[in-house]
């Protein structure tokens, strides 16, 4: 079993949903990261949580960790919103990112 | 600006030649990273070196090499022994004790003819 799983594998949506991308892990964690990869294949960070919940612009970000999962929301989405997103762990103890498989997200206009 | 460069963008090999791939950063980061991205699967990690004149191998070293000379600089040989090499290759850096802060090259995506 992978230690890192993303769901679903692949969205497609109308410009303005509500997106939800999902992140669940099977491992004691110290920090969980989401990363956005546009087409050209450049990975850019969104966020970087331990506990709670943070926002970005119509990008918000919470994590369980007593559930060992972690969403991506993306209000109001947008045609630029098209990209790949990746969640990526860092494994307690560990000095290395553990990365999820990503969600292909295409937003039609 | 500070920052990652990878070299070239994109790169051709022909079979059975060695080829290396730049990545050089500005960040003053300690550690640094080479993945492997394959269509649909996560980024996996081929080699990483958290100081100069120290790597490690990592989860498909096999077929790979890398040097760490200097801070700023550290290239990624395929070999021939790498049997699969096409694939998208990525860099990243970051502070010695926090990987979880890395930031990302622009890629090079290497084909084999």
């Amino acid at each position: 079993k992978n230690e890192v799983e993303q769901s679903p594998q692949n969205l497609t949506a109308q410009e303005g949903e509500f997106i939800t991308i999902n992140c669940s892990y099977s491992v004691g964690i110290s920090a969980l990261h989401w990363l956005q990869q546009h087409p050209g294949g450049g990975i850019v960070s969104l966020f970087m949580l331990s506990s709670g919940k943070k926002k970005h612009g119509r990008l918000i970000a919470t994590i369980n960790i007593q559930e060992k999962h972690s969403s991506l929301h993306i209000t109001a989405s947008h045609p630029r919103d098209s990209a790949v997103y990746i969640c990526a762990l860092r494994i307690q103890g560990a000095q290395k990112l553990v990365f999820g498989q990503g969600t292909r997200l295409t937003i039609n206009p | 600006d500070g920052g990652i460069t990878q070299s070239p963008k994109y790169l051709f090999r022909k079979e059975g030649q060695n080829v290396t791939l730049s990545c050089e950063q500005n960040l003053n980061h300690d550690a640094m990273y080479w993945y492997r991205q394959d269509p649909g699967q996560g980024l996996r990690l081929i080699y990483y070196s958290q100081i100069v004149n120290d790597f490690q191998k990592g989860d498909i070293a096999e077929g790979y090499s890398v040097s760490r000379e200097k801070k700023e600089s550290f290239p990624l040989t395929v070999t021939s022994a790498q049997k699969n090499p096409t694939a998208f290759y990525l860099c990243a850096s970051s502070p010695r004790h926090t990987p979880e802060t890395q930031y990302f090259g622009p890629g090079t995506r290497l084909l084999v003819l």
